[in-house]
């Protein structure tokens, strides 16, 4: 089955300042990468995805790509706002007979004003 | 706003209730699932269904009892719970299980309290 090594918070940052969230992940087969977000009190929403090496998804202002040679789908947005504190889940997405999403440990991101 | 909706957003049952959570999708999605969370974890698989049909179960123990009563509708039954079941169950559809593009939308989940 999927795993994933999700970067463990909690990530504090002020407003404007540079996110990274590490995320890397061992799959049976070419898996799909998902960024999947849960601000309080709500459900998980889907972030960003890439299906296949080197595409790069994007939303929001975030963006991550996937890289296949290093089996990583890294986090990034380059100024953070307060209304982006929220938990962060990386999840790869194998499909097929293995079609079970499998979530990292999340990350806790605030952003201070 | 979310496309899953999940009834109700909040209950609170006695370890001698029976209760239901309900979802609904309307994308024509074909695949549906339930999840629990535990505070500060990330969501765990319960069940899945595929076009109707049971096709995974995660070792759930029968307390839970899902039922898929067509394409839009997921339900999960509940009965004689235990205070550790107290979690948020979150429901969610994607198009097809066998189509790993196709993302899963999640509803904003039943928060669940067993007294």
């Amino acid at each position: 089955g999927n795993s994933v090594t999700q970067m463990e918070g909690p990530v504090t940052l002020s407003e404007e300042a540079f996110l990274t969230i590490n995320c890397t992940y061992t799959a049976t087969g070419y898996p799909s990468l998902f960024w999947y977000v849960q601000y309080p009190g709500e459900g998980l929403q889907l972030l960003l995805k890439a299906t296949k090496a080197d595409d790069k998804g994007s939303n929001k202002g975030f963006e991550a790509t996937y890289r296949k040679e290093t089996t990583s789908f890294h986090l990034e947005k380059g100024s953070v706002q307060v209304s982006d504190s929220a938990v962060y889940f990386c999840a790869p997405y194998s499909g097929g007979s293995n079609y079970k999403l499998t979530f990292g440990k999340g990350t806790l991101l605030t952003v201070n004003p | 706003d979310t496309e899953v909706t999940q009834t109700p957003k909040h209950l609170v049952m006695g370890m001698t209730n029976k209760k239901s959570l309900k979802c609904e999708q309307h994308m024509g999605h074909r695949a549906m699932y339930w999840y629990k969370q535990k505070a500060k974890k990330p969501p765990e698989l319960m069940f899945v269904y595929s076009y109707e049909k049971l096709s995974i179960n995660e070792s759930v123990p029968s307390r839970f009892s899902p039922e898929c009563p067509n394409s839009s509708l997921l339900n999960l039954h509940l009965h004689a719970l235990q205070p550790e079941d107290s979690a948020l169950y979150l429901c969610a559809s994607s198009q097809s299980p066998q189509n790993y593009n196709s993302p899963l939308h999640f509803g904003n989940g039943t928060r669940l309290t067993v007294t």
